[in-house]
């Protein structure tokens, strides 16, 4: 079966240095999501692709954090610099298309110390 | 925004015992998902139902969408079961998914 690939699964860093997560989505799939989940609440959506195109990145932190999909297949998650409160589980998700059934990888935890 | 709330917070079970998981939205959806969040964190997809009623061996989920709500049914539980649960709705098309505060349950051998 199918599944979105996420790298690293762990994160720890210190405050003010770059953090960048990857994503691969399922094969097929046009739309993919970021995530973030703050420990005890549900995730928030951070930025939406149509391909390569931004859909959604309304709740996306732009002064530090950026979000690419250059071929419309993977992407790339970057924080600049990381702050404490970054500290959460960032969550990729894909669909075929917007509205469908979305499906998730396994996440990366991130530490900001 | 959609408000979405999950009823219980929390749920303690003894193993075999069956349990009703509560989803309410406030405004009409056109995509509504019931995800297992487990130990490891990784969100499992359980069911794509905007409406009607899916079964998938000893899970079930009804949608009324026009009453805004939608219930999981854990039929006799099990410890692998235990996680916490999410209910995330949508407008449909574009628009993101909004996920509710989840369920914790607990199922205790």
């Amino acid at each position: 079966e199918a599944e979105v690939a996420q790298s690293p699964r762990y994160k720890i860093t210190e405050k003010s240095q770059a953090v960048a997560f990857w994503c691969d989505p399922i094969s097929g799939h046009a739309t993919l999501y970021w995530y973030r989940q703050i420990l005890g609440q549900g995730p928030e959506l951070l930025v939406q692709f149509q391909d390569e195109s931004v859909v959604d990145d309304s709740q996306l932190p732009k002064d530090r954090f950026s979000a690419e999909r250059l071929k419309g297949v993977d992407s790339t998650l970057k924080i600049q610099p990381a702050e404490l409160g970054d500290s959460a589980m960032y969550l990729c998700a894909s669909s075929r298309l917007g509205g469908a059934a979305q499906y998730f990888g396994p996440g990366t935890r991130l530490t900001v110390l | 925004g959609i408000q979405v709330e999950q009823s219980p917070p929390d749920l303690i079970l003894q193993e075999g015992a069956n349990s009703t998981l509560r989803c309410n939205f406030s405004d009409s959806v056109n995509n509504l998902q019931w995800f297992h969040q487990n130990p490891w964190g990784q969100l499992i997809n359980l069911f794509y139902i905007p409406s009607g009623t899916k079964q998938n061996g000893r899970l079930s989920a009804t949608t009324v969408a026009t009453e805004r709500y939608s219930l999981l049914y854990i039929s006799s539980s099990q410890t692998t079961d235990s996680g916490v649960y999410f209910c995330a709705v949508g407008k449909g098309g574009s628009e993101k998914l909004v996920f509710g505060k989840g369920t914790k349950l607990t199922v205790n051998p």
